[in-house]
């Protein structure tokens, strides 16, 4: 079974361009995570989706950031414009069920802000 | 808020115990969380523990929760070079979804 892919592993851009983080979770997990480690500090939650319905994203730090989960599959995390406070790496993680389940992470992007 | 703490740096030696300690603040947590990431790679969910229960071993592994004090400690036996990584404590937030991680413990291990 595939685990959590994540595109792409690497992404460097200049500030106030466009990135399009893409997450696909384990085939048949509804719950979708983001995540980000900012600075090697402590890894911060982002958003939950159950299927395609934003469950909770009281972790986005502000409108610059979008996320989608059209379908219900695979997941998009836009940030536009970029921020130098925006490097770091972005994990996604799923999930079959909530609370009591295990979140499988994927190996994150990486993101460089210039 | 809900907080989980971990020590940032712990040095052993090839063949010696590593033992890696968290704290956390929400005591309703259902499961208790250690991940693994190692250089350039991904987390790896490495064992978890249920709130219910004291100690759980899996191989080299020994996971202990003493939930009076909110502490959890991650035990490796017979540590190898290969176990150096970092090592995330993470616990649900209360009534959430949402996993609480820790800043992770480097690990080091010398020969």
């Amino acid at each position: 079974e595939a685990g959590v892919t994540q595109f792409p592993s690497h992404s460097v851009i200049e500030k106030g361009q466009t990135v399009t983080l893409r997450c696909d979770p384990i085939s048949g997990h509804d719950n979708l995570y983001w995540y980000r480690r900012v600075m090697g500090k402590e890894i911060k939650f982002l958003l939950h989706f159950v299927k395609e319905s934003k469950q909770d994203e009281s972790g986005m730090p502000n409108n610059r950031f979008l996320a989608e989960r059209t379908g219900g599959t695979y997941s998009t995390l836009k940030v536009q414009p970029a921020e130098l406070e925006d490097s770091g790496v972005y994990f996604c993680a799923s999930s079959q069920e909530v609370r009591t389940d295990t979140q499988y992470f994927g190996p994150g992007t990486r993101l460089t802000v210039l | 808020g809900e907080d989980v703490e971990q020590s940032l740096f712990l040095s052993v030696r090839e063949g010696d115990s590593s033992v890696i300690n968290c704290t956390y603040t929400d005591s309703s947590s259902t499961y208790l969380y250690w991940y693994k990431q190692e250089p350039g790679a991904g987390l790896q969910l490495l064992t978890y523990i249920f709130s219910n229960m004291d100690m759980k071993q899996d191989q080299r592994l020994t996971v202990l929760l003493n939930k009076k004090d909110k502490h959890l400690s991650l035990r490796i036996a017979d540590t190898q070079t290969g176990d150096s990584a970092i090592y995330f404590c993470a616990a649900p937030s209360y009534n959430t979804d949402k996993l609480i991680f820790g800043t992770g413990t480097r690990l080091q291990v010398f020969p």
